[in-house]
């Protein structure tokens, strides 16, 4: 199975900082790569697909990139309501879908 | 609109079997593929397994032999039973489907419901 290895586990920022989550895959995925936030006892949100690609209705501060098997989500200018977990998912392994351990973004 | 919602007991005995529901509504189980993906509480998310479009199924290797996933296309439901229940499969489950059969990530998720094993 491809392991998702994502840092850091936990990140403090402030109102308009822009913050830069991480992925890194066990082997080359070739961007079948998803983005994923949760809200506490909230199900998990799609932010991002196919690595770089916005899902409908996601503000444009979000974003992601990478290739092979380094990946990052980056928000932009954070909002108050971007206080959640976000995940990582791989899916070029298909079916064995896995996930990062997340990573929990709080206020500074 | 999509709406996935799942249902079943809150509170199962260690060495039982579990039973989990998801009703769905706004897209066609026979178009569609939908996954189980459970979360124990304060921990990741571990993809289960899912039934295709066509009926078929697969599963996470490392839980496959306590594991089955079907259908009632005819009420839009998809059903797990998994048995040999421990402690560490008390978590929150959730099923969660793509807008397309063949998508590998998951645009609709139902709100969950959490199973406790325990005596």
């Amino acid at each position: 199975d491809i392991q998702m290895t994502q840092s850091p586990a936990s990140l403090s920022a402030s109102l308009g900082e822009t913050v830069t989550i991480e992925c890194r895959a066990s082997e080359d995925i070739y961007n079948g790569l998803a983005w994923y936030q949760q809200k506490p006892g909230k199900s998990p949100q799609l932010l991002i697909y196919n690595a770089n690609s916005l899902h409908t209705g996601v503000p444009s501060r979000f974003s992601g990139s990478g290739s092979g098997t380094q990946y990052s989500l980056k928000i932009n200018s954070l909002q108050s309501e971007d206080v959640a977990s976000y995940f990582c998912q791989q899916y070029y392994d298909y079916p064995m879908y896995t996930f990062g351990a997340g990573t929990k973004l709080e206020l500074k | 609109q999509v709406q996935l919602k799942e249902s079943g007991p809150g509170l199962v005995q260690p060495s039982q079997t579990l039973s989990l529901t998801c009703t769905v509504s706004g897209l066609s189980l026979t178009s569609n593929s939908v996954s189980w993906i459970r979360q124990p509480p304060g921990k990741g998310l571990e993809w289960m397994g899912v039934i295709w479009s066509n009926g078929g199924t697969d599963y996470n290797s490392a839980i496959k032999s306590r594991l089955s996933i079907s259908r009632d296309t005819s009420k839009s439901q998809v059903f797990l039973k998994m048995n040999s229940l421990q402690t560490e499969d008390t978590a929150m489950y959730f099923c969660a489907s793509g807008t397309r059969v063949y998508d590998g990530w998951f645009a609709y998720w139902g709100q969950g419901t959490l199973v406790t094993v325990s005596s």
